[in-house]
């Protein structure tokens, strides 16, 4: 496996149901991103993880919960989700936290439907 | 609000031609713009990027132009190709905390017809 990946590509569960989404990074970066992409709206940063730790929670409800138990691994579980949290989820990592020389690189993401 | 605005959802273009995408942001702390492309089914790509202290940046086909007066930056390929179909986001950066953030547009979908 190159770059990143994301496992499940598309996930359907009820509201009640507790899953989780899995990315993987193969680039040797120290950094992750988990991104949420809703109909006809911008990618919106969640989280950042920056060796391991998080250092950016973007205001996300705690029915989204990260975890990152290495630099080339990051999950996101998530619990009690509301249908409006049917979105693309997109995983991303880079060497480091600078915009300017650390180029996010992108999963192909998860298509996660609420039901 | 939306601090990055891509207002043509669409634009449709014939090979060879060349594409103009646009984007506009309000936030005047932002110092770097990028632009990423998507194809279906596949995560955004990095294409091209530019400091808020240029007004211009060139690789190939592939130019970004900023006017920091109107708060605009605009992407141009020449000729454009069939290949080049695709999303393309405009994102921009400014540093927040102790992550250097990127907003996103809500990007434009190319068609270049052949």
């Amino acid at each position: 496996e190159t770059g990143v990946t994301q496992t499940p590509r598309h996930l359907v569960m009820g509201m009640t149901n507790k899953k989780s989404l899995k990315c993987e990074q193969h680039l040797g970066h120290n950094a992750m991103y988990w991104y949420k992409q809703s109909a006809k709206k911008p990618l919106e940063l969640m989280f950042v993880y920056n060796f391991k730790e998080q250092t950016e929670n973007n205001s996300v409800p705690s029915r989204f919960s990260p975890e990152c138990p290495n630099s080339s691994h990051l999950f996101l579980h998530l619990h009690t989700l509301q249908p409006e949290d049917s979105a693309l989820y997109l995983c991303a990592s880079s060497q480091g936290l600078a915009a300017t020389t650390d180029t996010q690189y992108f999963g192909p993401g998860t298509r996660l439907t609420v039901l | 609000d939306q601090q990055v605005k891509q207002n043509s959802p669409s634009l449709s273009v014939q090979e060879g031609r060349i594409s103009i995408l646009n984007c506009d942001y309000t936030n005047s702390m932002f110092d770097y713009f990028l632009w990423y492309k998507k194809y279906p089914a596949e995560g955004p790509t990095f294409l091209i990027s530019i400091s808020s202290i240029k007004d211009k940046n060139e690789d190939g086909r592939f130019t970004v132009f900023l006017n920091k007066s109107a708060k605009h930056l605009s992407l141009h390929i020449v000729p454009s190709q069939p290949g080049d179909s695709a999303v393309y986001f405009c994102a921009a950066s400014y540093y927040g905390g102790a992550t250097n953030k990127l907003i996103f547009g809500t990007g434009t979908l190319l068609a270049v017809q052949p």
